[in-house]
């Protein structure tokens, strides 16, 4: 099983700052196959990267996701108070795992 | 607009059957491969597994001895049974197409 880990566990940021999120696999992860999500309170998870670095239909260009291999990032350019939320990166390889989560709170 | 929304009890007893039903409207269900997901109160993302119209499976090794998806093409839905249940299944289940669009969620609770 791939082992995704996410760092930092929070992120305490003021709108208008700059988001960078990791998430980092215990073994190698095709592109294709690494996804991040978006998550609020009460809500289901949204789709924000897919191929580690393609927005999914609809999201801002504030996000991009970067990375390879074992290492991947999610950036929020500028923090809009809508995304102060808890994000997900996931693999889907042939078992799909994901991370623990990263909690983007207001400052 | 693809939408899914997961129906079924929300309370289910301790050594019993989890059944849950995901229909799908906007999209034919033969159209990709359909997912079912949790998540445990206050927890993180866990994939229970998937399956094509085709009625191909793939599930999570941890819960494969206890998971069972289908599908039904005639009436655009795919379910879900979990059995021997316990606490520790108690949490949101979400149905999805592919990884891409989630339904609402449903919270199964475990509890005598």
């Amino acid at each position: 099983e791939i082992v995704l880990t996410q760092s930092p566990g929070t992120l305490s940021l003021s709108p208008g700052e700059r988001a960078t999120l990791s998430c980092r696999a215990s073994q190698s992860v095709s592109s294709t196959y690494l996804a991040w999500y978006q998550q609020k309170p009460g809500q289901a998870p949204r789709l924000l990267i897919y191929g580690a670095s393609s927005r999914a239909t609809g999201i801002p260009d504030r996000f991009s996701g970067s990375g390879s291999g074992t290492d991947f990032t999610l950036t929020i350019s500028r923090l809009e108070p809508e995304d102060f939320a808890v994000y997900y990166c996931q693999q889907f390889g042939s078992s799909w795992t994901f991370g623990q989560g990263t909690k983007v709170e207001i400052k | 607009q693809v939408q899914l929304q997961e129906s079924g009890p929300g309370l289910v007893k301790p050594s019993e059957t989890l059944s849950l039903t995901c229909t799908v409207s906007g999209d034919s269900i033969s159209s990709s491969y359909w997912s079912w997901l949790r998540q445990p109160p206050g927890k993180g993302l866990e994939w229970i597994g998937y399956i094509y119209s085709s009625g191909s499976t793939n599930y999570n090794p941890s819960l494969k001895s206890r998971v069972t998806i289908s599908v039904d093409t005639s009436k655009n839905q795919f379910s879900l049974k979990l059995s021997s249940v316990t606490a520790a299944d108690t949490a949101v289940y979400y149905c999805a197409k592919g990884y891409q669009s989630w339904g609402q969620g449903t919270l199964v609770t475990v509890s005598s």
